[in-house]
């Protein structure tokens, strides 16, 4: 299994711009979830959606952010506007059941400056 | 609101010895994880500990969990350069219902 896929590897956009990040899980597994990671604030969890169902999505920092899962292979995270404070490490990572009973299997990041 | 706190944050030690990294957490849960992250890469899952007093090896890395100190611990034994990197616990937030909150991390540095 090629793991979880995310793209782009890095983005970089101005201010106001929207910016669009994507992600595919490992096949079979029914867990997705959205984290960032930034110096100041380490690890946080944005989002996670178990088979395709927004389950919790309180980590979501402003009205800013939206996520989509509309189907089991791909999951979108949105932000618009974009504003330099968002620019940190967004991961992707899936598990094979509900929740995070399970391992989860993070992707390689997209690397987000807004400038 | 589920804290993770994890000690030292940041540790230079030099290659051969042993030593341990703690991981506080402030809420009930009998699941704990521990990944571990290059510089620029992923997150790469190390242990997964699901029940009091879990104990998990892999090589030179033995892991811990006590669920009624609401404690964990990695212990690294005669360490290796290769070990150098920054080490996360994580525990999830209600039960298994929902996602991993981390602690800052714990940055590791094996001198030869």
């Amino acid at each position: 299994d090629a793991g979880v896929i995310q793209s782009p590897r890095h983005e970089v956009t101005e201010m106001g711009q929207e910016v669009t990040l994507r992600c595919k899980p490992i096949s079979g597994h029914n867990s997705l979830f959205w984290y960032r990671q930034t110096m100041m604030r380490g690890l946080e969890l944005l989002i996670y959606f178990n088979n395709n169902v927004p389950i919790d999505d309180s980590g979501m920092p402003e009205d800013r952010f939206s996520a989509k899962m509309p189907n089991a292979s791909f999951s979108t995270l949105k932000i618009q506007p974009s504003e330099p404070r968002d620019s940190a490490v967004y991961f992707c990572a899936s598990s094979p059941g509900r929740g995070a009973a399970d391992t989860q299997y993070f992707g390689p990041g997209t690397r987000l400056t807004v400038l | 609101e589920l804290k993770v706190e994890q000690n030292p944050l940041f540790l230079s030690m030099q290659e051969g010895k042993n030593y341990t990294i703690y991981c506080n957490y402030s809420t009930t849960s009998d699941r704990l994880y521990w990944y571990r992250q290059d510089p620029g890469k992923s997150l790469e899952s190390l242990f997964v500990l699901l029940s009091n007093g879990a104990v998990k090896q892999e090589g030179r890395l033995m892991a811990s969990l006590d669920t009624k100190a609401r404690l964990s611990t990695l212990h690294i034994t005669a360490a290796v350069h290769d070990l150098s990197a920054t080490y996360f616990c994580a525990v999830d937030m209600r039960g298994g219902a929902d996602g991993l909150t981390f602690g800052k991390g714990t940055h590791l540095i094996i001198q030869p």
